[in-house]
């Protein structure tokens, strides 16, 4: 157990709709990202949240948006869903700040678009 | 932009035997961190090793080392004394840190299957 907490674990959607994925970090990170885990797209980095603030930024079409709030829990919107959107999306965290700490993830949300 | 290269998509040991894992990866930075991946079945991303790219020492973790090759741009992982709870998927990742900003870019992974 990373201490990252995700909810749900599963959702089922049709598409065009719009779905909220939250995250916990682990107690004391400052610093939550957000990636998305697809069969053809593989791993890839989505947004980068610290103490609230957005620092970096992947390939997050415009569709998608995240924040994080000041209890330090971050929530990914996603929403005009298409099918292509159906992956596994992954919170991880780390302590954040200037110095490279590692990340620990998430047991990651499993969307499904219908 | 940074990439990671894992050439190997699927590799198989047997139980105690040792296993060396692939991953190159293409950079101009000259300060960065390498890590492994390991996602078994459950597809929890569980952290298996770190590298400092300014450290000439290659990192361990019990059975878990790696061979750091900075100039050739190279990251492998050896698994020693493989077990049967070292099935998964494994990921070589590269981690470039901008002040407070920082993201992971992974490689597509070698799929890893210990044998009897």
């Amino acid at each position: 157990d990373s201490g990252v907490t995700q909810t749900p674990k599963h959702l089922i959607t049709a598409t065009g709709q719009r779905v909220t994925l939250r995250c916990s970090p682990r107690s004391g990170d400052l610093s939550v990202y957000w990636y998305q885990q697809s069969l053809d797209q593989g791993l890839q980095f989505l947004i980068q949240y610290y103490n609230g603030e957005e620092r970096a930024k992947g390939n997050i079409l415009e569709r998608f948006s995240a924040q994080q709030f000041p209890d330090l829990h971050s929530e990914l919107n996603l929403s005009s869903l298409e099918l292509g959107d159906s992956a596994l999306y992954f919170c991880a965290s780390s302590v954040g700040g200037t110095r490279p700490y590692e990340q620990y993830f998430g047991p990651g949300t499993r969307l499904t678009v219908t | 932009a940074q990439t990671v290269t894992q050439s190997q998509p699927e590799m198989s040991v047997q139980e105690a035997e040792t296993v060396t894992l692939s991953c190159t990866y293409d950079t101009s930075e000259n300060n960065y961190y390498l890590f492994w991946y390991k996602q078994p079945p459950s597809r929890q991303m569980i952290l298996v090793i770190r590298q400092e790219a300014y450290k000439q020492q290659n990192a361990t973790e019990n059975r878990f080392s790696v061979n750091f090759q900075k100039a050739a741009k190279s990251f492998s992982l050896k698994i020693s004394d493989s077990q049967l709870g070292d099935t998964a998927m494994y990921f070589c990742a590269f981690m470039k840190q901008t002040g407070t900003a920082s993201k992971l870019t992974f490689g597509t992974g070698t799929r890893l299957q210990v044998t009897l």
